[in-house]
Parts: structure tokens; sequence; C-alpha cells
């Protein structure tokens, strides 16, 4: 199975600060039509999880532009350029590559 | 508007079987692949199977020959057939939708089971 390992694990962020989460493979996401299968999702408190970025760096419908996905490699980030109050939750990562489809531990975000 | 909605949760006695059910709406299941996704107590995410628009299917290991996911495209409907259950299956267990390429685009709002004596 892939793993994923995701860094901090707990990520106090001062509103209209950046953030950043970390995420690293096992082995490589990108598939052979150049597709690179990386997600990321966001658990809010009391709330199911929600799709924010899929294939590495396309940000899903609806998601604020403050949210950008990047690659390098079999290390992904996930970067939210100014944290607002509403995004306090935990942020997984996911590769969805091949099955079993593999989380991350998570990433809590608070607010300072 | 996608819609998932998830029942059949509960409390079962190790050993026992459940059945949870997934009903969607604005879309058709058959056109999507479909998930299993679960989170025990105070954990994280934890992926359980899939069902392909073809029918094909797959499990995670913690759950394979014990879960069943199939789907009735009558109902609209995803199934989660859960025997031999064991205290640590007690989770959430969400359905998700699948994604034109990839990613669960899609969650219900979750189902509690609790597996205890």
């Amino acid at each position: 199975d892939i793993v994923m390992t995701q860094s901090p694990l707990s990520l106090p962020v001062t509103p209209g600060e950046p953030a950043s989460i970390s995420c690293r493979s096992s082995q490589s996401l990108l598939r052979s039509d150049g597709y690179m299968f990386l997600d990321w999702y966001v658990q809010k408190p009391g709330q199911s999880p929600q799709l924010l970025i899929y294939l590495g760096s396309n940000r899903a419908s609806g998601v604020p532009d403050r949210f950008s996905g990047s690659v390098s490699g079999t290390d992904f980030t996930l970067e939210i350029n100014r944290v607002e109050a509403e995004d306090v939750g935990v942020y997984y990562c996911m590769q969805a590559l091949q099955t079993p489809n593999t989380f991350g531990q998570g990433t809590k975000l608070e607010i300072k | 508007e996608v819609q998932l909605v998830e029942s059949g949760g509960g409390l079962i006695q190790p050993g026992g079987s459940l059945r949870l059910s997934c009903a969607a709406s604005g879309f058709s299941v058959s056109d999507h692949y479909m998930n299993w996704v679960r989170q025990g107590p105070g954990k994280g995410l934890e992926w359980v199977s899939v069902v392909y628009g073809g029918g094909s299917t797959n499990y995670g290991d913690s759950v394979k020959g014990r879960f069943t996911i199939s789907r009735d495209n009558s109902k609209n409907t995803l199934y989660l057939q859960m025997n031999s259950l064991r205290v640590e299956d007690t989770a959430v267990y969400y359905c998700a939708r699948g994604g034109s390429i990839s990613s669960l685009d899609h969650w219900g709002q979750g189902t509690l089971v609790t597996v205890s004596s």
C-alpha cells in the first residue's frame, strides 16, 4: 500500500497569515497519462470531509482561490495564502492512484 | 443538486451483521465509481471499498472477505453489507462519489456504526 505522511500534525495560525501543509507519498502518484493522483480534503468541525484540491493542483468547485496545491515529485503542498477563521478543520491528503486509496494522518489547523 | 444520504447504522454486537445504505440524488450511481470511507472515533479517514461503473469492486485489507459493496441502479442506492463485525469496525461510515478522473467529489453526512457487547 502507498503510505502518505503529512506534516505538521497541528498548525496554529494567526488570521491573515499564510499556512502550508506538506504531504509525502511513499511512491510516485504520477500515472502514465500525466495525471497526478493526489487530492486534498478538509473536514470542518462537525462536518463531513469535502474536496479542496484534486489531481495535485486543481481547485474543486467553489473553493476560494486562497487555496492552492503544488507538486514536486512525491512531495505535495497545500497552501493557504491568508488564513480565515472559517478555515479551521483537519486537512487530509489522499492518493487515488491505486486501491486501497490511502489518506495522510491529517493536519489540524487552528486559529491562534 | 448532488445529495448522498446514508442510513442503516446502529449498535451491533461483535460477530453481527449490518447493511448500510446510501441514497443518491442528482446523478446516477451507475455513472460514477462509488466509495465507502470510514472514520473511527477521534481518528482519521480510512478508505473502505469502491464499486466502479462497470460493477467491479475493491476493498481495504481490514474488511476484505467480511464486507460487500453493491448498488441498485433502479433505486439509485449504494450499499455496504458488513458481516463478522469487530469492535474495531466502530466508525462513522461515509459514502462518497468518485469524480470524473479521480477524487471523492461529494460526501454524505455519514452513519455511525458501533460494535460493542
